[in-house]
């Protein structure tokens, strides 16, 4: 099956700093999203990204399809974005989702 | 909207006994629905498809008989988790997507299994 890869797999930032992650996978996907789960465990949907690019606040991401990984980057954090960052792909009619490994982010006051 | 619901939202339970566990879609209908484990500190595993009036699809290494799903109406899929052990315990979410493109996945709080 198709593997998942997200890097780096723990970061710590001061606050107001910039970020970078990173989800490689193995085969084509035509289903691409991020999550940020919360400390309670929630899932809260960031971007729907098989390709392309999009922006949302503080937060963009793209994917490059052809060459199979995606980035997460996260502007002026803020402590309110720690927690752990997953990225998921899919490729099956059913749309079932594979998720990565996850950055666990800390941003430090 | 996409809101995706689940009860409880922790239970304690002991060995042996069994355990239901329910996922709504408050918002939309949902044919299909997904179930997910996760154990501390780890990623999210799939472990079975939810298809709403036919038997749930599991992935390798899911005991089928174990692991009960039943999707009986389009807002409503329950996994029960029968003569539940210690190692059950674990934290299971549950998904759904609108049915039609672009297939985006909405995700449940989760339900906090203990097995004592």
């Amino acid at each position: 099956g198709i593997q998942v890869e997200q890097s780096p797999p723990d970061l710590i930032l001061q606050e107001g700093a910039n970020s970078t992650l990173r989800c490689n996978f193995s085969d084509s996907v035509n289903n691409l999203q991020w999550f940020h789960q919360n400390p309670w465990g929630q899932l809260i949907n960031l971007f729907y990204i098989p390709s392309g690019t999009k922006q949302n606040g503080r937060l963009s991401a793209t994917t490059v399809a052809t060459e199979r990984y995606s980035l997460l980057y996260i502007s002026s954090s803020q402590t309110t974005d720690s927690g752990v960052y997953f990225c998921a792909v899919g490729n099956t009619g059913f749309q079932k989702l594979v998720f990565g490994t996850g950055t666990r982010l800390l941003v430090s006051p | 909207g996409a809101v995706v619901s689940q009860h409880p939202s922790w239970v304690i339970c002991k060995s042996g006994t069994s355990v239901k566990i329910e996922c709504r879609s408050l918002d939309f209908q949902a044919t299909t629905m997904f179930w997910y484990r996760q154990f501390p500190k780890q990623s999210l595993m799939l472990m079975a498809t939810s298809n709403e009036g036919s038997k749930a699809t599991y992935e390798q290494g899911v005991e089928k008989d174990k692991f009960l799903i039943n999707h009986a109406s389009l807002t409503l899929s329950t996994l029960t988790v029968t003569s539940a052990h210690p190692e059950d315990s674990s934290f299971y979410i549950c998904s759904a997507n609108l049915g039609k493109p672009p297939y985006e996945q909405y995700f449940g709080p989760g339900t906090r299994l203990t097995v004592t």
